[in-house]
């Protein structure tokens, strides 16, 4: 099983700063397939990245995604306050589908 | 529009069953994998189970092997997910999930005396 970890655990940031967030694999995620997805409190997750870079419909270009092989990046970029929220992402690449432990986003 | 509406969650005591289903529209739904996924209170999201379009290969999460059955009706756009022998740590939103697409509003399923 694929143990993704994310980093940091939680970021406080402000209006109008970028947003840097970390997942890293315990081993290779084959052809890049990872997902990041937003979630806010009693909402079901949000798909935001697939396939490591892609944007889902309907996602702001402020939000993006880089990486392959055991190392992603999300970016969201001039932060506004409706980003507050937690990140997850998941890899979809290997059997079984996992998750990491999320990001909480603050914005100050 | 895609829709994925799940019912069927509730409270029930240790050892108990419950069979959650998720009715979907808007696209179509027979040519798709499916996915179970949960989330604990207050945790991250944690796959459970999925089956393929035709529902003739399923594949389980090793916390859930033996105990819940995943399966479909194409001709009624459902899924279904029967859990039997529920214990505490079952306790989670369940999440009927198209994947890296569309997730449903998802149903609470408590496990508790």
């Amino acid at each position: 099983e694929i143990v993704l970890t994310q980093s940091p655990a939680t970021l406080s940031l402000s209006p109008g700063e970028r947003a840097t967030l970390s997942c890293g694999a315990s081993q290779s995620v084959s052809s890049s397939s990872l997902a990041w997805y937003q979630q806010k409190p009693g909402l079901a997750p949000r798909l935001l990245i697939n396939d490591a870079s892609s944007r889902a419909t309907g996602i702001p270009d402020r939000f993006s995604g880089s990486g392959s092989g055991t190392d992603f990046t999300l970016t969201i970029s001039r932060l506004e306050p409706e980003d507050s929220a937690v990140y997850y992402c998941q890899q979809y690449g290997s059997s079984p589908i996992t998750f990491g432990q999320g990001t909480r986003l603050e914005i100050k | 529009e895609v829709q994925l509406v799940e019912s069927g969650g509730g409270l029930v005591q240790p050892g108990g069953s419950l069979r959650l289903s998720c009715v979907a529209s808007g696209f179509s739904f027979s040519t798709y994998w499916m996915h179970w996924v949960r989330q604990a209170p207050g945790k991250g999201p944690v796959w459970v189970s999925r089956i393929n379009s035709d529902g003739s290969s399923v594949y389980y999460a090793d916390s859930v092997k033996g105990r819940f059955t995943i399966s479909r009706d194409n001709a009624q756009n459902t899924l279904y997910l029967q859990m039997n022998s529920l214990r505490a740590e079952d306790t989670a939103v369940y999440y009927c999930v198209r994947l890296n697409a569309y997730w449903g509003q998802g149903t609470l399923v408590t496990v508790s005396s």
